[in-house]
Protein backbone atom coordinates (compact mmCIF):
# COMPACT_ATOMS: atom_id res chain seq x y z
CA UNK A 1 0.00 0.00 0.00
CA UNK A 2 1.30 3.92 -0.75
CA UNK A 3 2.26 5.60 2.77
CA UNK A 4 1.35 9.30 2.60
CA UNK A 5 3.24 10.86 5.35
CA UNK A 6 2.69 14.42 6.50
CA UNK A 7 4.93 17.24 8.30
CA UNK A 8 4.70 18.99 10.46
CA UNK A 9 2.77 17.03 12.94
CA UNK A 10 1.77 20.55 14.35
CA UNK A 11 1.96 24.39 13.44
CA UNK A 12 2.09 26.88 15.38
CA UNK A 13 1.19 29.79 13.57
CA UNK A 14 -0.51 33.62 13.88
CA UNK A 15 -3.33 35.07 12.30
CA UNK A 16 -2.17 36.18 8.91
CA UNK A 17 1.02 34.13 8.57
CA UNK A 18 1.81 32.60 5.67
CA UNK A 19 0.99 28.03 5.96
CA UNK A 20 2.76 25.31 4.41
CA UNK A 21 1.79 21.40 4.93
CA UNK A 22 3.78 18.79 3.36
CA UNK A 23 2.75 15.41 2.05
CA UNK A 24 5.18 12.75 0.65
CA UNK A 25 4.22 9.48 -0.93
CA UNK A 26 5.95 6.41 -1.04
CA UNK A 27 5.72 6.03 -4.75
CA UNK A 28 4.63 8.23 -7.55
CA UNK A 29 1.07 8.83 -7.45
CA UNK A 30 0.37 11.14 -10.25
CA UNK A 31 -1.83 13.98 -9.08
CA UNK A 32 -4.14 11.54 -7.35
CA UNK A 33 -4.13 13.48 -4.08
CA UNK A 34 -6.61 15.82 -1.95
CA UNK A 35 -6.66 17.85 1.05
CA UNK A 36 -9.12 18.08 3.49
CA UNK A 37 -9.60 20.14 6.74
CA UNK A 38 -11.27 18.88 9.68
CA UNK A 39 -12.36 20.33 12.43
CA UNK A 40 -13.57 19.11 16.08
CA UNK A 41 -16.50 17.27 15.86
CA UNK A 42 -16.77 17.80 12.42
CA UNK A 43 -16.73 15.60 9.60
CA UNK A 44 -13.64 16.36 7.08
CA UNK A 45 -14.65 18.96 4.37
CA UNK A 46 -12.31 18.86 1.07
CA UNK A 47 -10.44 21.69 -0.17
CA UNK A 48 -8.54 20.92 -2.94
CA UNK A 49 -8.79 17.82 -5.90
CA UNK A 50 -6.17 16.48 -8.19
CA UNK A 51 -3.51 18.04 -5.97
CA UNK A 52 -4.32 21.88 -7.11
CA UNK A 53 -7.90 21.93 -7.71
CA UNK A 54 -9.54 24.30 -5.57
CA UNK A 55 -13.18 23.13 -4.31
CA UNK A 56 -16.27 25.38 -5.51
CA UNK A 57 -16.39 27.45 -2.55
CA UNK A 58 -13.16 27.17 -0.90
CA UNK A 59 -11.48 30.70 -0.04
CA UNK A 60 -8.61 31.03 -2.60
CA UNK A 61 -6.12 31.69 0.23
CA UNK A 62 -6.09 27.76 -0.13
CA UNK A 63 -3.67 26.33 -2.88
CA UNK A 64 -2.22 22.89 -3.40
CA UNK A 65 0.98 21.99 -5.66
CA UNK A 66 2.97 19.20 -6.30
CA UNK A 67 3.20 16.02 -8.60
CA UNK A 68 4.33 12.19 -7.86
CA UNK A 69 5.71 12.25 -4.54
CA UNK A 70 5.69 15.38 -3.12
CA UNK A 71 2.62 17.64 -2.54
CA UNK A 72 1.80 20.64 -0.24
CA UNK A 73 -1.08 22.48 1.04
CA UNK A 74 -0.82 26.71 1.15
CA UNK A 75 -2.59 29.03 3.01
CA UNK A 76 -1.21 32.15 1.55
CA UNK A 77 -2.66 34.38 5.07
CA UNK A 78 -4.16 32.49 7.62
CA UNK A 79 -7.39 32.80 9.18
CA UNK A 80 -9.62 32.39 12.48
CA UNK A 81 -11.29 30.18 11.08
CA UNK A 82 -8.55 28.03 9.32
CA UNK A 83 -7.05 26.39 12.94
CA UNK A 84 -8.16 23.23 12.30
CA UNK A 85 -6.38 19.50 11.40
CA UNK A 86 -5.69 18.26 7.77
CA UNK A 87 -5.20 15.55 5.95
CA UNK A 88 -4.05 14.74 3.31
CA UNK A 89 -4.93 11.99 1.13
CA UNK A 90 -3.99 9.44 -2.21
CA UNK A 91 -7.05 8.04 -3.93
CA UNK A 92 -5.52 4.96 -6.07
CA UNK A 93 -7.11 2.16 -4.23
CA UNK A 94 -6.53 1.46 -1.23
CA UNK A 95 -7.33 4.90 -0.50
CA UNK A 96 -4.73 5.90 2.02
CA UNK A 97 -4.46 9.70 4.48
CA UNK A 98 -1.31 11.32 5.85
CA UNK A 99 -1.59 10.97 9.65
CA UNK A 100 -2.87 14.98 9.89
CA UNK A 101 -1.08 18.43 10.67
CA UNK A 102 -2.80 20.60 13.45
CA UNK A 103 -2.47 23.99 13.21
CA UNK A 104 -2.55 25.99 16.10
CA UNK A 105 -2.58 29.50 17.49
CA UNK A 106 0.85 30.50 18.25
CA UNK B 1 -28.41 19.13 -1.22
CA UNK B 2 -25.89 16.27 -0.99
CA UNK B 3 -26.95 14.05 2.44
CA UNK B 4 -25.14 11.20 4.28
CA UNK B 5 -27.03 10.33 7.39
CA UNK B 6 -25.20 6.85 9.12
CA UNK B 7 -26.95 5.03 12.30
CA UNK B 8 -26.15 1.68 13.91
CA UNK B 9 -23.23 2.41 15.96
CA UNK B 10 -23.35 1.42 19.58
CA UNK B 11 -21.61 0.04 22.38
CA UNK B 12 -20.95 -3.73 21.63
CA UNK B 13 -18.68 -6.56 23.17
CA UNK B 14 -15.46 -7.62 21.74
CA UNK B 15 -16.70 -10.41 19.65
CA UNK B 16 -19.82 -9.16 18.35
CA UNK B 17 -21.24 -7.93 15.44
CA UNK B 18 -22.88 -4.59 14.28
CA UNK B 19 -24.18 -3.76 10.87
CA UNK B 20 -24.11 0.44 10.00
CA UNK B 21 -26.17 1.86 7.46
CA UNK B 22 -25.68 4.98 5.55
CA UNK B 23 -29.02 6.47 4.00
CA UNK B 24 -28.01 9.17 1.13
CA UNK B 25 -30.16 11.49 -0.21
CA UNK B 26 -29.82 14.62 -3.08
CA UNK B 27 -28.05 12.84 -5.58
CA UNK B 28 -28.50 9.95 -8.05
CA UNK B 29 -26.75 7.24 -5.63
CA UNK B 30 -26.95 4.34 -8.10
CA UNK B 31 -24.29 7.07 -10.13
CA UNK B 32 -21.13 7.23 -7.66
CA UNK B 33 -19.39 4.79 -5.18
CA UNK B 34 -19.34 4.96 -1.41
CA UNK B 35 -16.60 4.23 0.95
CA UNK B 36 -16.45 3.96 4.52
CA UNK B 37 -14.00 5.98 6.86
CA UNK B 38 -13.20 5.92 10.53
CA UNK B 39 -11.86 7.67 12.96
CA UNK B 40 -10.62 6.53 16.38
CA UNK B 41 -10.39 8.59 19.27
CA UNK B 42 -7.99 11.63 19.12
CA UNK B 43 -6.51 9.77 16.06
CA UNK B 44 -6.30 10.27 12.17
CA UNK B 45 -8.58 9.13 9.68
CA UNK B 46 -8.56 5.27 7.67
CA UNK B 47 -10.57 4.09 4.70
CA UNK B 48 -12.31 0.57 5.96
CA UNK B 49 -13.78 -0.10 2.75
CA UNK B 50 -15.64 1.16 -0.82
CA UNK B 51 -17.58 -0.62 -3.11
CA UNK B 52 -18.23 0.73 -6.61
CA UNK B 53 -21.45 1.90 -8.17
CA UNK B 54 -22.59 -1.53 -9.29
CA UNK B 55 -21.06 -3.06 -6.64
CA UNK B 56 -18.68 -4.62 -9.38
CA UNK B 57 -15.68 -3.56 -7.53
CA UNK B 58 -15.29 -3.69 -3.53
CA UNK B 59 -11.97 -2.83 -1.56
CA UNK B 60 -11.49 -3.39 2.32
CA UNK B 61 -8.45 -2.08 4.43
CA UNK B 62 -6.51 -5.22 5.45
CA UNK B 63 -7.35 -4.51 9.38
CA UNK B 64 -10.76 -5.41 8.76
CA UNK B 65 -10.65 -7.90 5.82
CA UNK B 66 -12.28 -11.15 6.69
CA UNK B 67 -14.44 -9.79 9.36
CA UNK B 68 -16.26 -6.23 7.51
CA UNK B 69 -18.51 -6.88 4.48
CA UNK B 70 -19.55 -3.29 2.68
CA UNK B 71 -23.26 -3.49 0.83
CA UNK B 72 -25.20 -1.18 -0.85
CA UNK B 73 -29.20 -1.12 -2.07
CA UNK B 74 -29.72 1.02 -4.79
CA UNK B 75 -33.31 0.58 -4.68
CA UNK B 76 -33.07 2.14 -1.06
CA UNK B 77 -30.52 4.60 -1.52
CA UNK B 78 -28.76 3.13 1.13
CA UNK B 79 -24.69 2.14 2.12
CA UNK B 80 -24.00 -0.58 4.87
CA UNK B 81 -21.48 -2.13 6.32
CA UNK B 82 -21.64 -5.70 8.27
CA UNK B 83 -19.12 -5.49 10.77
CA UNK B 84 -18.57 -9.00 12.52
CA UNK B 85 -15.47 -10.38 15.44
CA UNK B 86 -15.18 -6.99 16.33
CA UNK B 87 -12.25 -6.26 18.68
CA UNK B 88 -11.38 -3.15 20.39
CA UNK B 89 -8.99 -1.66 18.14
CA UNK B 90 -12.16 -1.12 15.83
CA UNK B 91 -13.35 1.29 18.34
CA UNK B 92 -14.13 4.24 16.04
CA UNK B 93 -16.46 7.21 14.64
CA UNK B 94 -17.58 5.57 11.20
CA UNK B 95 -17.94 7.85 8.35
CA UNK B 96 -19.93 7.00 4.90
CA UNK B 97 -18.48 9.58 2.07
CA UNK B 98 -19.40 9.77 -1.30
CA UNK B 99 -17.24 9.38 -4.00
CA UNK B 100 -16.60 12.53 -5.69
CA UNK B 101 -16.77 11.57 -9.66
CA UNK B 102 -19.69 9.92 -10.82
CA UNK B 103 -18.87 6.23 -11.95
CA UNK B 104 -15.34 6.74 -10.55
CA UNK B 105 -14.27 4.26 -8.07
CA UNK B 106 -10.75 6.12 -8.16
CA UNK B 107 -11.77 9.24 -6.64
CA UNK B 108 -11.48 11.87 -3.86
CA UNK B 109 -14.14 12.21 -1.18
CA UNK B 110 -17.11 15.27 -1.16
CA UNK B 111 -19.23 14.86 0.90
CA UNK B 112 -18.84 12.69 4.10
CA UNK B 113 -21.67 12.25 6.72
CA UNK B 114 -21.70 13.12 10.43
CA UNK B 115 -20.59 9.66 11.60
CA UNK B 116 -21.65 6.95 13.90
CA UNK B 117 -19.45 5.67 16.59
CA UNK B 118 -18.84 2.23 17.98
CA UNK B 119 -17.23 1.46 20.95
CA UNK B 120 -16.15 -2.00 21.49
CA UNK B 121 -15.71 -2.93 24.65
CA UNK B 122 -16.79 -5.14 27.90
Amino acid sequence: DIQMTQSPSTLSASVGDRVTITCRASQSISSWLAWYQQKPGKAPKLLIYKASSLESGVPSRFSGSGSGTEFTLTISSLQPDDFATYYCQQYNSPWTFGQGTKVEIK
Amino acid sequence: EVQLVESGGGLVQPGRSLRLSCAASGFTFDDYAMHWVRQAPGKGLEWVSGISWNSGSIGYADSVKGRFTISRDNAKNSLYLQMNSLRAEDTALYYCAKSAVRVELLSWFDPWGQGTLVTVSS
